[in-house]
């Protein structure tokens, strides 16, 4: 069946470090690949999305890039703020019977630092 | 803006009892998802719905079932409420097509 499998955290960073979340997936057909993030006391809000092999999402300074060889869709920024402290969820979605199934991974906590 | 309301915030219920817990959406979405999210287990899809009438099992169905008798209305039955089903429970929404899916705030569920 689906699955999305992420990196374990929490990932602790010094403001302005680089970030990498690994995210690889196992799906039948073409999913669509998604970040969500979960601020501290929020609710999930997308991040960026994917929906085709080599498409990159970006949003907020981080970008993924869709990698239909590798089945992999990394979160990467290039400086990280306090503000970023977050919990962050790889997801897909594929066309299952009638509908659409959105599959999760366990979530990375990434805390930054001053 | 695209609105997904739980019915309720925080909710603690007896070992036994048949709790629902509500969503509503507002965007004429055909997609509707329960999942449970758990520390360390991130989240896990237990049911989801692709129309009125018609619904999936997800990755953890055992112990729910769900009800979907009108497109905005997504219910979600624990039958006989166990400890062990204790959780956050997160409703979504999406279009048809693959999608971004909108969230409620969740309902912290507890069962004692």
């Amino acid at each position: 069946g689906d699955s999305v499998t992420q990196m374990e955290g929490p990932v602790t960073l010094s403001e302005e470090a680089f970030l990498t979340i690994n995210c690889t997936y196992t799906a039948t057909g073409y999913p669509s690949l998604f970040w969500y993030v979960q601020y501290p006391g929020e609710g999930l809000q997308l991040l960026l999305k994917a929906t085709k092999a080599d498409d990159k999402g970006s949003n907020k300074g981080f970008e993924a890039t869709y990698r239909k060889e590798t089945t992999s869709f990394h979160l990467e920024k290039g400086s990280v703020q306090v503000s970023d402290s977050a919990v962050y969820f790889c997801a897909l979605m594929t066309l299952t019977g009638g509908g659409n199934k959105l599959t999760f991974g366990t979530g990375t906590q990434l805390k930054v630092e001053l | 803006d695209v609105k997904v309301t739980q019915s309720s915030r925080y909710l603690v219920k007896r070992t036994g009892e048949k709790v629902f817990l509500e969503c509503v959406q507002d965007m004429d979405h055909e997609n509707m998802f329960w999942y449970r999210q758990d520390p360390g287990l991130g989240l896990r899809l237990i049911y989801f719905s692709y129309d009125v009438k018609m619904k999936e099992k997800g990755d953890i169905p055992e112990g729910y079932s769900v009800s979907r008798e009108k497109k905005e209305r997504f219910s979600l039955i624990l039958e006989s409420a166990s400890t062990n089903q204790t959780s956050m429970y997160l409703c979504a929404s999406s279009r048809r097509e693959n999608t971004e899916a909108f969230f409620g705030q969740g309902t912290r569920l507890t069962v004692v």
